[in-house]
């Protein structure tokens, strides 16, 4: 299948500072990437798609200034978390679609576990 | 807007026997569905995808169903093992690219 790579997988900061995680394509060109949030023995919510060359696209009660979306290529979307708080540690997964399958399937990264102090 | 639910939440099963998680969605104008795998603290493994026009696919000892008109889908697996064990999500996608998740069913395969 079709490989989503997710960077930093974990990371710890202090309150206050701004956090960037990177989901990249790795054999595949995906024009629009979703990002997910998942908390603790619940299920993913969707939080934002992610477009190529264009705005993001962010899901109702998601501060788009907090968390920022850029997808500047076909390979890279990026998640911004600005001045994290402790109530923003949780598992974000992104996933992407390869535009060549007809399926429509969708490929997720390994996630990146955010711990905020 | 689409809910999607999974039944049983948890379950636990000694090694060897079959079992069907089962999926349930409440608007049928679905485009696909799609069954994955997580393992705790990692990201999502997709298992199977049935577009809307299919009733059943099957990989090794994974089948899932579909009733689209039911709104409902099943993942059977046959003969599990203790490395089976993870949580189990089934998405719907409905019309665009949006995945609506279920809640998961925890499986536990005990030796």
């Amino acid at each position: 299948g079709a490989v989503v790579s997710q960077h930093p997988s974990w990371v710890i900061c202090k309150s206050g500072t701004s956090v960037k995680i990177e989901c990249r394509s790795l054999d595949f060109q995906a024009t629009t990437m979703f990002w997910y949030r998942q908390f603790p023995k619940q299920s993913l919510m969707l939080m934002a798609t992610s477009n190529e060359g264009s705005k993001a696209t962010y899901e109702q009660g998601v501060e788009k200034d907090k968390f920022l979306i850029n997808h500047a290529s076909l390979t890279l979307s990026t998640l911004t978390v600005t001045s994290a708080h402790p109530e923003d540690s949780s598992f974000y997964i992104c996933s992407a679609r390869d535009r060549r399958r007809e399926t429509g399937e969708l490929f997720f990264g390994e996630g990146s576990r955010l711990t905020v102090l | 807007k689409q809910e999607v639910t999974q039944i049983p939440a948890a379950l636990s099963v000694p090694e060897g026997e079959n079992l069907v998680l089962n999926c349930s969605f409440t608007d049928s104008a679905i485009y696909n569905l799609q069954w994955f795998r997580q393992d705790p603290g990692k990201g999502l493994t997709s298992l199977l995808l049935i577009q809307s026009s299919q009733r059943e696919q099957t990989s090794g000892r994974l089948n899932a169903s579909l009733d689209k008109s039911s709104g409902r889908s099943t993942l059977y697996i046959a003969a599990s093992q203790p490395g089976d064990s993870a949580t189990y999500l089934c998405a719907v996608r409905n019309a665009g690219n949006m995945l609506t998740f279920g809640g998961g069913t925890r499986l536990m395969v005990k030796p």
